[in-house]
């Protein structure tokens, strides 16, 4: 089975600090995604990666960078935490190789910015 | 640009009865919709999808319909049960291969 990780379930964090959030998937899959989900606006794509050492801006980017050093990790970095960025975090990936591009997601990270 | 609506955030009926959760879509670039489902404190689960090519697809107590002309497709889910209460996204691929996503609708299903 695909699994997909997350390294935290639920982080609370301070305004300004830094932040990184760590997915980590063990199938091999090409592409890995980061949204976020807040009620009444369902899941919004912040950034994506085909490939190690590859990103691109989702649909909200800002206030957000993310890492892809490794085929299996692919971390979110919040620079100044802002209490607007307190959602829910859903990492995804996916294989290349599967005609459409079925997501296979994490558990999710609840961050609370205060 | 593509869209995905769902425009009933939420849903409830009867225990053994359908439910009926729809989707309407703008610009669609692979004809290919996925429904997922997600519980609270867990990611969303792949759940059943339709391509252009059929109309309705079928998978045990699930079923998708698409219509192309009107650019909406619904789930349908017969009997429904306790267990089905989650939130249903509906979702289409992307023209970066991304899946976009619509906000969801949450459906109770009453004992």
């Amino acid at each position: 089975d695909v699994k997909v990780t997350q390294s935290s379930r639920y982080l609370v964090k301070r305004t300004g600090e830094k932040v990184f959030l760590e997915c980590v998937q063990d199938m091999d899959h090409e592409n890995m995604f980061w949204y976020r989900q807040d009620p009444g606006l369902g899941l919004r794509l912040i950034y994506f990666s085909y490939d190690v050492k590859m990103k691109e801006k989702g649909d909200i980017p800002e206030g957000y960078s993310v890492s892809r050093e490794k085929k299996e990790r692919f971390s979110l970095i919040l620079e100044s935490a802002s209490t607007n960025q307190t959602s829910m975090y859903l990492c995804a990936s996916s294989d290349t190789l599967t005609p459409y591009n079925e997501q296979f997601f994490g558990p999710g990270t609840r961050l609370t910015v205060l | 640009d593509q869209q995905v609506k769902q425009n009933s955030p939420s849903l409830s009926v009867q225990e053994g009865r359908i439910s009926i959760l729809n989707c309407d879509y703008t610009n669609s670039m692979f004809d290919y919709f996925l429904w997922y489902k997600k519980y609270p404190a867990e990611g969303p689960t792949f759940l059943i999808s339709i391509s252009s090519i059929k109309d309705k697809n079928e998978d045990g107590r699930f079923t998708v319909f698409l219509n192309k002309s009107a650019k909406h497709l619904s789930l349908h889910i017969v009997p429904s049960q306790p267990g089905d209460s989650a939130v249903y996204f509906c979702a289409e691929i992307g023209s970066q291969g991304n899946l976009i996503f619509g906000k969801g609708t949450k459906l109770s299903v009453k004992p």
